[in-house]
């Protein structure tokens, strides 16, 4: 298996520009997640998604920050509009909900830079 | 809420030889599940070790054991006879089975091992 896919792996874009990432989980994995990277806050949760469903979307900043998953192959992050503080790398996670424990299996992150 | 602390920002050690890296937490459940990933300089997130709250005996995978004291909500991570390629940044997280999955990370460490 490839693993989650991530794309763009690094991203530099201006204030104000809309800036989309996407993720490809694992085939039969039905629970996505997303996470942010910082130095300021560490990784946190941005907002899980079960069987294409949003569960939890407690961690996305503000309404600039929208995320969907149309299928259970695909799913995006998208900023609009983006600001500097907005830079950081975002992962995205997927795991096979079977109950109890379930091994969150990360992507290679994406790098994004907004200048 | 969960929180998790890890109080070393950095640690060295010297190749072949023993470190441990401290990780507390705070939380009001009783069943729950602990682990430490490692982020190299790749980025890409790595499970090390993994511990269930409902079982006493210590975690041991090959030279990564933890010690895992409930009463006291500490969970350290040893790695004996460190090599090169442990260097990296390491996480301890906490996952509360009954809720949505998510992990909660600790700040990080950042292990250098030098030869």
């Amino acid at each position: 298996d490839a693993g989650v896919i991530q794309s763009p792996r690094h991203e530099v874009t201006e204030m104000g520009q809309e800036v989309t990432l996407r993720c490809k989980p694992i085939s039969g994995h039905n629970s996505l997640f997303w996470y942010r990277q910082t130095m300021m806050r560490g990784l946190e949760l941005l907002i899980y998604f079960n069987n294409n469903v949003p569960i939890d979307d407690s961690g996305m900043p503000e309404d600039r920050f929208s995320a969907k998953m149309p299928n259970a192959s695909f799913s995006t992050l998208k900023i609009q509009p983006s600001e500097p503080r907005d830079s950081a790398v975002y992962f995205c996670a997927s795991s096979h909900d079977r109950g109890g424990y379930n091994e969150q299996f990360f992507g290679p992150g994406t790098r994004l830079t907004v200048l | 809420a969960q929180t998790v602390t890890q109080s070393q920002p950095e640690m060295s050690v010297q190749e072949a030889e023993t470190v441990t890296l401290s990780c507390t937490y705070d939380t009001s459940e009783n069943n729950y599940y602990l682990f430490w990933y490692k982020q190299p300089p790749s980025r890409q997130m790595i499970l090390v070790i993994r511990q269930e709250a409902y079982k006493q005996q210590n975690a041991t995978e090959n030279r990564f054991s933890v010690n895992f004291q409930k009463a006291a909500k500490s969970f350290s991570l040893k790695i004996s006879d460190s090599q090169l390629g442990d260097t990296a940044m390491y996480f301890c997280a906490f996952m509360n089975p009954l809720g949505t999955d998510k992990l909660i990370f600790g700040t990080g460490t950042r292990l250098q091992v030098f030869p």
